[in-house]
């Protein structure tokens, strides 16, 4: 059984870039969700994408946006970057609509200066 | 989604059971307990979960008294790599569309 993936593990970023995060959700998991997590803080939800399609959304801006393939891989785009957007960023895969448990890659730590 | 409340941090000794409860007064009948236990620069892995009463599994044990107020993640005779961030979610089993976000937890230091 393959576990959640996550590319790349580190990235660092200028203000105003765009940047695309990469996730492989386990095998046979068809439901992808994002977490953004600051510093000492827990994972705040950013969306679920279900069936290639987005399930669900946080409360974050328009410039997160996200893709969900027919594989079930996934993709968080951040759109004009700035400094408070550097985070962990953590991908969950589950199977199906009942997300609980979530299965998590170890994500992607995003420096933006 | 059900707001919870943990305490921030904790310190135990390698050996002892270690209690944190979690506190969630406005939990809805559909709404689930889950916890998640989380190292640095790891994601987050589920522990356990539980609706009511008491659920145990390999590593830990869930007590949810019938006014599922509160619930209490009991971890047995801790060793140090059970040092930790661990997390009480309270949401629908199905969250789809829901917003299942992580509060702050708990900071467990085991010690020698």
């Amino acid at each position: 059984e393959t576990g959640v993936t996550q590319s790349p593990t580190h990235l660092i970023k200028t203000r105003g870039q765009q940047v695309t995060l990469r996730c492989s959700s386990q095998s046979g998991h068809n439901t992808v969700s994002w977490y953004q997590q600051a510093l000492g803080q827990g994972p705040q939800f950013i969306f679920q994408y279900y069936r290639e399609e987005e399930n669900g959304r946080g409360n974050f801006p328009p410039r997160f946006s996200g893709l969900q393939f027919p594989n079930y891989s996934s993709e968080l785009n951040v759109n004009a970057l700035e400094l408070d957007d550097s985070a962990l960023y953590l991908c969950a895969s589950s199977f199906g609509q009942e997300s609980s448990p979530l299965h998590f890659g170890n994500g992607t730590r995003l420096t933006v200066t | 989604l059900a707001k919870t409340t943990q305490p921030i941090s904790m310190d135990s000794y390698e050996g002892q059971e270690v209690n944190i409860t979690c506190s969630h007064n406005n939990i809805a009948t559909n709404d689930y307990i889950t916890w998640y236990q989380q190292f640095p620069s790891q994601g987050p892995r589920f522990i356990i979960q539980g609706y009511k009463t008491k659920v145990t599994n390999e590593v830990a044990s869930l007590f949810i008294p019938a006014d599922r107020k509160s619930s209490t993640l009991s971890l047995p005779r801790v060793s140090l790599s059970d040092t930790a961030v661990y997390y009480c979610l309270v949401g629908p089993r199905s969250a789809a569309g829901n917003k299942l976000t992580f509060g702050g937890g708990t900071r467990v230091l085991v010690k020698p």
